[in-house]
């Protein structure tokens, strides 16, 4: 049983810019979520796909979108960088109506 | 929204030492969890625990939800049990916008 892969695991991207991360989610699991984590903070919810549609968004702005794919797989991508957008990005995966969540190691984006 | 105060906000223990790290909720949650973060960023999910008490190994953990709080006991720390340790929830009918607090980093010395 494969894990929560996620791609690139580091990334310098220059404000404005626009950036594309990717996560690949545990078999067997159809729910993704995205998480930001400020360095010394807790991981904040970005949003949910389920059946390749948003299913749930935290309180961050429309240049953070989403795509779900037909395999789970999902991307996370954000437009016009700012310098406060650097941070860990972790996905996770799950099951619908269950509370076991996979996490994967995070892409580490840098905004310079 | 909810506010999830987790505390100490950092704890060093000697090897072989016990802690207990304490995770406040300011309002009702469900889907109660236990993260350990490793140094290489990932979260694993230690415990699901919305109420009563669960024991894995040397950790266990204790949630009072009439009360809002959560408590997650280390025994016999060590070296590797270091890293960042998160509580996190999900409030109303939401089962995927978990709530995490800030966190408590735990260092074990040899």
């Amino acid at each position: 049983e494969t894990g929560v892969t996620q791609s690139p695991t580091h990334l310098i991207k220059t404000r404005g810019q626009q950036v594309t991360l990717r996560c690949s989610s545990q078999s067997g699991h159809n729910t993704v979520s995205w998480y930001q984590q400020a360095l010394g903070q807790g991981p904040q919810f970005i949003f949910q796909y389920y059946r390749e549609e948003e299913n749930g968004r935290g309180n961050f702005p429309p240049r953070f979108s989403g795509l779900q794919f037909p395999n789970y797989s999902s991307e996370l991508n954000v437009n016009a960088l700012e310098l406060d957008d650097s941070a860990l990005y972790l996905c996770a995966s799950s099951t619908t109506g269950s509370y076991g969540y996979t996490f994967g190691s995070g892409t580490r984006l840098t905004v310079v | 929204g909810i506010q999830v105060e987790q505390s100490p906000p950092d704890l060093i223990l000697q090897e072989g030492a016990n802690s207990t790290l304490r995770c406040n909720f300011s309002d009702s949650v469900n889907n109660l969890q236990w993260f350990h973060q490793n140094p290489w960023g990932q979260l694993i999910n230690l415990f699901y625990i919305p109420s009563g008490t669960k024991q894995n190994g040397r950790l266990s953990a204790m949630t009072v939800a009439t009360e809002r709080y959560s408590l997650l006991y280390i025994s016999s720390s060590q070296t590797t049990d270091s890293g960042v340790y998160f509580c996190a929830g999900a409030y109303g009918g939401s089962q995927g916008n978990l709530i995490f607090g800030k966190g408590t980093k735990l260092s074990v010395k040899p």
